[in-house]
């Protein structure tokens, strides 16, 4: 079974510094991946997504992911990092069954921003 | 504007109660998804509906109920069932043949 593994479960970084995130996936096939933010008692919205191609994505918010396969990681980051960026993010891999897609998530990585 | 709209954004019910989650989209897209997410954790399958009229259990479909009756609706019944029902539940939609899904606004439910 496919799953999803975000080892840093709360990151603390000051605004203008970079920011890494880390994503490790473990899935047979070949990963649609996606990193979501979500602002405390919100949805969630779609930073950017990996399908196929460019292993380097850009995404909204001037967030980028990198895929390395053979790191299985898909790793989020961000050059400078602005107070608004303060959020819980999450990765997910699509576990296609047949015509059914389904996300898997991780647990997600609480980022704080200090002024 | 196109989106995922929920409702109520806060539920309160006693132990006990069912309680129906509204998820409505306007984006025409086929699929659609709920989920359940608690503190510290990443967000878990319920159930999920591709088409109109058919929907599958997700990973924790216990306790859970759904219809599709329409493209646009998808209602989450939480039943008497469930065993721990307060959480914070998110409705997501996609278009069948893409991959990436939208997310509502969730609806938080305590039960007491």
């Amino acid at each position: 079974a496919q799953s999803v593994t975000q080892p840093d479960i709360h990151i603390t970084v000051s605004e203008g510094a970079s920011l890494e995130l880390r994503c490790n996936y473990s899935y047979g096939a070949t990963p649609y991946l996606f990193w979501y933010v979500q602002s405390p008692g919100q949805g969630l919205q779609l930073l950017l997504k990996y399908f196929s191609g460019d292993t380097l994505v850009q995404g909204i918010k001037g967030f980028e992911a990198e895929f390395k396969r053979s790191q299985s990681s898909f790793n989020l980051r961000k050059p400078s990092v602005h107070w608004s960026d303060a959020a819980e993010y999450f990765c997910a891999v699509d576990a296609a069954s047949g015509s059914a897609r389904q996300l898997t998530f991780g647990s997600g990585t609480q980022l704080t921003v200090l002024p | 504007d196109g989106g995922i709209t929920q409702s109520p954004k806060y539920l309160f019910r006693k132990e006990g109660q069912n309680v129906t989650l509204s998820c409505e989209q306007n984006l025409n897209h086929d699929a659609m998804y709920w989920y359940r997410q608690d503190p510290g954790q990443g967000l878990r399958l319920i159930y999920y509906s591709q088409i109109v009229n058919d929907f599958q259990k997700g990973d924790i479909a216990e306790g859970y109920s759904v219809s599709r009756e329409k493209k646009e609706s998808f209602p989450l019944t939480v039943t008497s069932a469930q065993k721990n029902p307060t959480a914070f539940y998110l409705c997501a939609s996609s278009f069948r043949e893409r991959y990436e899904q939208y997310f509502g606004p969730g609806t938080r439910l305590t039960v007491t």
